[in-house]
């Protein structure tokens, strides 16, 4: 397997565009995560998903993010408008499930930045 | 308040001395912790897990401790080398929460040859 595949790797939009990342998980993982890494505040779950559904979005910062998971080997992550405070670097990650002896995958991130 | 602490400075050693990290956890009931290792430019990568009945665990190089009385973990590095210069991090995955790995801000570690 490829691993967590996420897309693009970088991206630099102006504020107010609208931005869509894309993930694909590891086949087989029932978990996908949507993860938000910045100096200050570090690895912050957004929102996740079990079998495609979404199950928590209390990290969802604010309603111009919006995340959906259509089937279970793509996920994408919106963010319209987008602003310069969400500048970070944003990663998804699977799980077969929970506390698994294999713990959670990561992509490589994609790294944001708006001007 | 919920907190996962690391330790904040970063950790300088020795290439063949044994690096020993911190996670101290405030309020939270864990079934399990994690541990990762993150690369920059990189993703984090699963390194090891122990449950909450479980005292220690051991990968190779590696040893976790978990102590739900201390509410804490150390994560240790035998035999370091230079290609174990990371940042480690800790995490929950707390009973109430569900399914949400929640993460400590990880210490840096880096072994000097």
């Amino acid at each position: 397997d490829a691993g967590v595949i996420q897309s693009p790797r970088h991206e630099v939009t102006e504020m107010g565009q609208e931005v869509t990342l894309r993930c694909k998980p590891i086949s087989g993982h029932d978990y996908l995560f949507w993860y938000r890494q910045t100096m200050m505040r570090g690895l912050e779950l957004l929102i996740y998903f079990n079998n495609n559904v979404p199950i928590d979005d209390s990290g969802m910062p604010e309603d111009r993010f919006s995340a959906k998971m259509p089937n279970a080997s793509f996920s994408t992550l919106k963010i319209q408008p987008s602003e310069p405070r969400d500048s970070a670097v944003y990663f998804c990650a699977s799980t077969p499930g929970q506390a698994s002896p294999y713990g959670y995958t990561f992509g490589s991130g994609t790294r944001l930045t708006v001007v | 308040s919920q907190k996962i602490e690391q330790n904040s400075e970063a950790l300088n050693i020795q290439e063949g001395k044994t690096a020993t990290l911190t996670c101290n956890y405030t309020n939270y009931s864990p079934a399990y912790l994690q541990w990762y290792r993150q690369d920059p430019g990189r993703g984090p990568v699963f390194l090891l897990l122990i449950r909450e009945n479980e005292k220690e665990k051991r990968k190779e190089r590696l040893k976790v401790t978990f102590d739900t009385t201390l509410k804490q973990s150390l994560f240790h590095i035998t035999a370091s080398q230079p290609a174990d210069s990371a940042t480690y991090l800790c995490a929950l995955e707390p009973m109430e929460y569900g399914n949400k790995l929640v993460f400590g801000a990880g210490t840096i570690l880096r072994v000097k040859s």
